[in-house]
């Protein structure tokens, strides 16, 4: 069993639909991330966050550390949003210098 | 924001020769460098840990004779693949630590765009 998985898998959505994607660990944790990787290879580091909730435009991300659970949140979301989503999580303490354990991505496809 | 460049963006290379990457923080100085190798569908594997000034950590199972990092200043990062063969074609990503000053509680990590090997 991984340390971090995500669901769903693959997501496909029509345009404006609100989506949700789940990020669930295993392990003690100082951070968790939340990463966009366009087709093309470049990845873009959407939030970090060790509580509460964060929102950047139409993203919101939420932790629960108790459950040891994350959501991301696209509202409204656009064809332009279609990408890898990842979840990655540092493990320990020491903040972004820990290694990072990622989770297998959410293929997200949103449809005009 | 802080950026985080890598060259070459895609290198093809004949099997044996060597290769070198460069992870580059043009903006920020950053004494933790971390490179990363991604197969096709797959999520990232964590390679090793540079460290300005010191010698890298290797995860498990990655060669260090194979994958020569060195980390000569703070904003950069190389990587040697050496005596390159077909199984080492991947993509490759570094990331920057950018170290937290006194007003902020956290550090934050960059990501380079990524070097996509492929070796005949």
């Amino acid at each position: 069993k991984n340390e971090v998985e995500q669901s769903p898998q693959n997501l496909t959505a029509q345009e404006g639909e609100f989506i949700t994607i789940n990020c669930s660990y295993s392990v003690g944790i100082s951070a968790l991330h939340w990463l966009q990787q366009h087709p093309g290879g470049g990845i873009v580091s959407l939030f970090m966050l060790s509580s509460g909730k964060k929102k950047h435009g139409r993203l919101i991300a939420t932790i629960n550390i108790q459950e040891k659970h994350s959501s991301l949140h696209i509202t409204a979301s656009h064809p332009r949003d279609s990408a890898v989503y990842i979840c990655a999580v540092s493990s320990g303490w020491g903040g972004a210098t820990n290694k990072l354990i990622f989770g297998t991505g959410t293929l997200l496809a949103v449809q005009p | 924001g802080a950026v985080v460049s890598q060259h070459p963006s895609r290198v093809i290379c004949k099997s044996g020769t060597s290769v070198k990457i460069e992870c580059r923080s043009l903006d920020f100085q950053a004494t933790t460098m971390f490179w990363y190798r991604q197969f096709p569908k797959k999520s990232l594997m964590l390679m090793a840990t540079s460290n300005e000034g010191s010698k890298a950590t290797y995860e498990q199972g990655v060669e260090k004779d194979k994958f020569l990092i060195n980390h000569a200043s703070l904003t950069l990062s190389t990587l040697t693949v050496t005596s390159a063969h077909p199984e080492d074609s991947s993509f490759y990503i570094c990331s920057a630590v950018r170290l937290a000053g006194k007003q902020k509680i956290t550090d934050t990590q960059y990501f380079g765009p990524g070097t996509r090997l492929t070796v005949l």
